[in-house]
């Protein structure tokens, strides 16, 4: 079975530069997570989509994140513009449904630097 | 807002010595707690989970953790470590209703051969 798939896995823009990370989950999970791992921390919860719904997005920064899930398969993860401090990992985890049982499983992340 | 502390932040080790990696958490109601594993350029797995029932748990390549609700605590143990064994180990919890999955600091374990 294929696993949760990020591309691409290494990005390096300057900073005000847009950047976007995608996102293709395991096969017939419905939810989508986005975090974000900042070096030395734990992720932490950005997006949660049920289907192509956003459920959760009280920690997206709106104002420079966006993101989406039209079909409610793949995802893709926006920033415009990137700032020096966004520079970290962006991990994107998939579940089967919703649940607080539920395993989420994770991609290998891309790892953003912004110069 | 729930909270977990992974007070470890570098665990050094011989093989086959014993491990014990704290975690604790915040919130006082019902919680799931779960072990990732982070091996060295690889993503994060899963090691175990606590969903409900013996608090006792057994998760894949000879881990437990035992969730003590008096001390909000879900300690992962091993008996004996192998080398490999080093990697980035995260404790995390959700809460009854909130799927939000909250991550400890994380705790990097190095054994030695």
């Amino acid at each position: 079975e294929a696993g949760v798939v990020q591309s691409p896995r290494y990005k390096i823009i300057e900073k005000k530069q847009p950047v976007a990370f995608w996102c293709n989950p395991i096969s017939g999970h419905n939810t989508l997570y986005w975090y974000l791992q900042n070096l030395g921390q734990g992720p932490e919860l950005l997006i949660r989509y049920e289907n192509e719904e956003a459920v959760d997005d009280s920690q997206l920064p709106k104002d420079r994140f966006s993101a989406e899930r039209l079909k409610g398969v793949d995802s893709t993860l926006k920033i415009q513009p990137a700032e020096l401090g966004d520079s970290a990992v962006y991990l994107c985890a998939s579940s089967l449904e919703a649940g607080t049982g539920e395993t989420q499983y994770f991609g290998p992340g891309t790892r953003l630097l912004v110069l | 807002a729930q909270s977990v502390s992974q007070h470890n932040h570098h665990v050094i080790l011989s093989e086959a010595a014993s491990l014990e990696l704290g975690c604790n958490y915040s919130y006082g109601g019902t919680v799931n707690l779960f072990w990732y594993v982070q091996y060295p350029g690889q993503h994060l797995q899963l090691l175990l989970k606590y969903f409900s029932g013996d608090p006792l748990v057994k998760g894949i390549k000879g881990f437990e953790a035992e969730f003590i609700k008096s001390k909000f605590s879900f300690n992962l143990r091993k008996p004996s470590v192998q080398w490999s064994d080093t990697a980035e180990y995260f404790c995390a919890s959700t809460n009854f209703g909130n799927e939000k999955l909250t991550f400890g600091t994380g705790t990097r374990l190095t054994i030695i051969p």
